[in-house]
């Protein structure tokens, strides 16, 4: 049964970069997508992107400026990076596989989530 | 984009039904998956495809989608089925419903 467990800081500043890692169990990322999803305190999901196929990525418009997910297939982990975060970035960032044992746009296996503050 | 409208919330009573509905342009073409969220914790799928469980999701769970709207049902409502559900499709990117709220009364 696969495993995901995301780990970072849990403050970033104001106009710096967010980054997290995402450590898979029990799969292997060279299959599926892998994507960050996140939630703000109190409100809804919002989907970040993924990544899949050894680097091929897909980001959410609203987002894509700003970031970059990457693949670290020596240790099955995958990362993403938020750049110039303001407090609205705020939120718990959870990493999830896309695609696994159902259709390919599922989520069908997240990890516990990780609270991300941006504040000085 | 494209945007999916969910009630903010849904009561009812237990042993009675809920539905929950999740509102898209023509999203009847669309598979849509639906996540329940304990307080905490993170989502876990309980359908995906319109009306598929996956395994160890008990059969009060179901489905539906048609047109412009999809629903989730919760047959014989428990305690336990006391959450935030999300409804999820994909549009050339993931998007997510604004969640509602379900309260066993």
């Amino acid at each position: 049964q696969v495993q995901l467990q995301e780990s970072g800081p849990g403050l970033v500043k104001p106009s710096e970069t967010l980054s997290l890692t995402c450590s898979v169990s029990g799969d292997s990322i060279r299959s599926y997508y892998w994507s960050w999803i996140r939630q703000p305190p109190g409100k809804g999901l919002e989907w970040i992107g993924y990544i899949y196929d050894g680097g091929k990525t897909n980001y959410n418009p609203s987002l894509e400026s700003r970031v970059t997910i990457s693949l670290d297939m020596s240790k099955n982990q995958f990362s993403l990076n938020l750049r110039s975060v303001t407090a609205a970035d705020t939120a718990v960032f959870y990493c999830a596989r896309q695609g696994g044992n159902y259709a390919d746009t599922v989520f069908d296996s997240w990890g516990q989530g990780t609270l991300v503050t941006v504040s000085s | 984009s494209y945007v999916l409208t969910q009630p903010p919330s849904v009561s009812v009573a237990p042993g009675q039904t809920a539905r929950i509905t999740c509102g898209g342009h023509n999203i009847g073409t669309k598979s849509v998956h639906w996540y329940r969220q304990k307080p905490g914790q993170a989502p876990v799928l309980v359908v995906y495809d319109d009306s598929d469980r996956p395994s160890g999701i008990p059969d009060r769970f179901s489905g539906s989608n048609s047109g412009n709207m999809a629903t989730l049902i919760i047959s014989r409502v428990e305690a336990g089925d006391e959450a935030d559900y999300y409804c999820q499709v994909w549009h050339s990117s993931g998007v997510f419903g604004s969640g509602t709220g379900v309260t066993v009364l």
